[in-house]
């Protein structure tokens, strides 16, 4: 069955190094979404991606969709502290269902 | 006011008991889902449901059942519970493909 992968599964940077946490899907994917989850709360979404190879950025955070569009990247320039969380890729297909990878969670040591 | 609001925010019951999770939206969206997340194994799709008389199995369904009452409720039940269904639970609407998470029920069977 359809299956995301995500790593690392934690990830703990000084506040100031960058992060990167990546996506990889069993099966071709029509798009794929990022999501964070602060400390206690909930998934947020943050961005679709949709087109071979695309590349879009979010001030700091920088999004990649892979040309075979089974896998994916997240980037984070210069970390704060306010990063901190789960980061989740979720892998869309046909039927309109997102299969969520297991997360990266990020913490930020000040 | 929260779009997505789940009832209750925190239970504690024990094995065998029926419990159900309730969740309520005001965004409109056609579309709810019912997940589960475990830690290091992120969201998994319980049940979902693109319209009022519409009613999916997802990944992970056994031991659960959902009922749509209306565009605007999804409850989920748990008809005898059993201590490996503690986890953390969220329903999400979507009108495509973008999901907009509630707040969160964390449940502990005992």
């Amino acid at each position: 069955g359809q299956q995301v992968m995500q790593i690392p599964q934690y990830q703990h940077v000084q506040e100031g190094e960058d992060f990167t946490t990546y996506c990889n899907s069993s099966t071709t994917l029509s798009n794929i979404q990022w999501y964070k989850q602060r400390p206690g709360g909930h998934p947020v979404f943050l961005i679709q991606l949709v087109k071979s190879g695309e590349v879009k950025k979010q001030k700091r955070l920088t999004f990649q969709f892979g040309e075979a569009k089974k896998n994916s990247s997240l980037h984070i320039t210069a970390t704060q502290t306010t990063d901190v969380g789960t980061y989740f890729c979720a892998g869309g297909t046909g039927a309109n269902n997102l299969f969520f990878g297991t997360g990266t969670r990020l913490t930020v040591i000040p | 006011d929260a779009d997505v609001t789940q009832t209750p925010r925190n239970r504690i019951t024990k094995t065998g008991k029926r419990i159900m999770l309730e969740c309520s939206q005001t965004k409109g969206h056609d579309r709810m889902y019912w997940y589960r997340q475990d830690p290091g194994l992120g969201l998994r799709l319980i049940y979902y449901s693109f319209d009022v008389k519409d009613i999916n199995k997802g990944e992970i369904s056994d031991g659960y059942s959902v009922s749509r009452q209306a565009q605007a409720k999804f409850s989920l039940s748990l008809e005898s519970a059993i201590p490996n269904q503690t986890a953390l639970y969220f329903c999400a609407t979507s009108r495509e493909r973008t999901q907009y998470f509630g707040p969160g029920t964390r449940l502990t069977v005992l």
